[in-house]
C-alpha cells in the first residue's frame, strides 16, 4: 500500500532565508512522487516531479528535491524564501496505477 | 486551451438536494478525476475515469456518481447532499500516464446546510 506523511503541518520562516519541508513516503513499488503548491483560494499547480530519472529534481521558483531511497523521504527546498512562496505545499505518491495519493499538506508562511 | 474549467465556483445547497458539478477540459487528456479537499486532509480522490465510458472509485466515492460520456466532460453528481460534503472539489486532467502532471480546475466550494 502506498502512503504518504508530511511531518509538518505549518512552517514559518523569514524572508530569504532557506526553506524545508519534510515529505515521507510509503509504497511497495517504485513510486513516483510529486510536490504541488497551493495559493489561497487557488487550483493546484505542480512544482516539481521525481519519476525514475535524477534523484535531485530541480522545480519551478527555485524550488528542489531530492529522492533518498534509502530514508524514504522526498523533503522540499528552496534556498531563500520568498514573501510570494506563501502557499500551502502538497507531497503526491503514486506508482504507475491511476490515483494519487496525498499527504495532508504543509502551511508555509513567510514573515518579512 | 481553457485547461480545466469547473462550474460552479461557489453553492450553498440544503440537504436531501441533489445537483451536478460541472468539469471539462479541452487537453484531449484520457485521465479525468475528481477530488474533495478538506482541512488538515489533502485531496481525497472520489472517482476517477481512464477514458470516454470508463469510471471507477477512489478512496471516498459514498454520495456521489460520475459518468464520463465524452473525453472533455467529467460531471460529479451529489444525489442527496448532506452536511458532511461541504467542502472544495477539484476537477483534475493527465494525458497519457498518471506519472504525468494533473492539471487542476480552480475548485467548487460546496455548502451544505
Amino acid at each position: 500500500a502506498q502512503s504518504v506523511t508530511q511531518l509538518d503541518s505549518h512552517v514559518s520562516v523569514s524572508e530569504g532565508t532557506p526553506v524545508l519541508l519534510r515529505c515521507n513516503y510509503s509504497s511497495s513499488y517504485s513510486p513516483s512522487l510529486f510536490w504541488y503548491v497551493q495559493h489561497p483560494n487557488k487550483g493546484l499547480q505542480l512544482l516539481l516531479k521525481y519519476t525514475s530519472a535524477a534523484t535531485l529534481v530541480k522545480g519551478i521558483n527555485g524550488f528542489e528535491a531530492e529522492f533518498k531511497k534509502s530514508e524514504t523521504s522526498f523533503h522540499l527546498t528552496k534556498p531563500s524564501a520568498h514573501m510570494s512562496d506563501a502557499a500551502e505545499y502538497f507531497c503526491v505518491v503514486s506508482h504507475n496505477t491511476d490515483k494519487l495519493i496525498f499527504g495532508t499538506g504543509t502551511r508555509l508562511q513567510v514573515f518579512p | 486551451n481553457a485547461g480545466v474549467t469547473q462550474t460552479p465556483k461557489f453553492q450553498v445547497l440544503k440537504t436531501g438536494q441533489s445537483m451536478t458539478l460541472q468539469c471539462a477540459q479541452d487537453m484531449n487528456h484520457e485521465y479525468m478525476s475528481w477530488y474533495r479537499q478538506d482541512p488538515g486532509m489533502g485531496l481525497r480522490l472520489i472517482h476517477y475515469s481512464v477514458g470516454a465510458g470508463i469510471t471507477d472509485q477512489g478512496e471516498v466515492p459514498n454520495g456521489y456518481n460520475v459518468s464520463r460520456s465524452t473525453t472533455e466532460d467529467f460531471p460529479l453528481r451529489l444525489l442527496s447532499a448532506a452536511p458532511s460534503q461541504t467542502s472544495v472539489y477539484f476537477c483534475a486532467s493527465t494525458g497519457g500516464s498518471i506519472r504525468n502532471e494533473q492539471f487542476f480546475g480552480p475548485g467548487t466550494r460546496l455548502t451544505v446546510l
